[in-house]
């Protein structure tokens, strides 16, 4: 089956401990994005790429990195650096077109301690 | 960027249909209206997008105002598992602004 894949779904970390989350699409998407989802509110963007070993930051970027050496995955690294870094981290892709339909993965809940 | 402006909340009694207004008085020419609603702690789900004209397929209906202003999204039979946020998007370039959407609730 094609889709998004996100590990873990539960993530936990110690407070001053860097996290990476991963994201994975078999769907040969060539764009992807991060977005970070708080209660009660809707998702804000933090990085995209538009192709492999490229991406550009999005409205809240700082704190977090980001690598794209394959088209199929975009990590993302949540560094100590993120004051507020406990939220619901929601990966997503989108092929090239004029659809431009955005596919999510089922996310990745990260509790830091 | 065109913000978009929806209700907070709306109920549906089951089986009628629910329409989900949007106001994007400053959407320009050339952008998208996109609809995409989540499901509580899932990823959100696409369900339709138009730019002037009407546009339907197997989950709803859009409904694009002359002025392009406003929209509408129609769920023609409401299902429980319709219950869910639904955001109203404009999309700009090639990101996608998410508010805090409608939160809409089915009731049996």
């Amino acid at each position: 089956d094609g889709g998004i894949t996100q590990s873990p779904k539960y993530l936990f970390r110690k407070e001053g401990q860097n996290v990476t989350l991963s994201c994975e699409q078999n769907l040969n998407h060539d764009a992807m994005y991060w977005y970070r989802q708080d209660p009660g509110q809707g998702l804000r963007l933090i990085y995209y790429s538009q192709i492999v070993n490229d991406f550009q930051k999005g409205d809240i970027a700082e704190g977090y990195s980001v690598s794209r050496e394959k088209k199929e995955s975009f990590p993302l690294t949540v560094t100590s650096a993120q004051k507020n870094p406990t939220a619901f981290y929601l990966c997503a892709s989108t092929a090239s077109g004029s659809k431009y339909e955005q596919f999510f993965g089922p996310g990745t809940r990260l509790t830091v301690l | 960027d065109a913000k978009t402006t929806q209700p907070t909340s709306m109920d549906c009694a089951e089986g009628r249909a629910a329409n989900l207004p949007c106001n994007h008085s400053t959407i320009s020419g050339n952008e998208y209206v996109y609809w995409y609603r989540q499901i509580h702690s899932q990823g959100p789900q696409y369900i339709i997008h138009g730019l002037k004209n009407n546009e339907t397929n197997e989950m709803a209906s859009l409904i694009i105002t002359e002025d392009r202003k406003s929209s509408t999204l129609i769920l023609p039979h409401a299902t429980l598992r319709d219950t869910a946020v639904y955001y109203c998007i404009v999309r700009v370039d090639k990101k996608l602004t998410f508010g805090t959407g409608t939160r809409l609730t089915i009731i049996p």
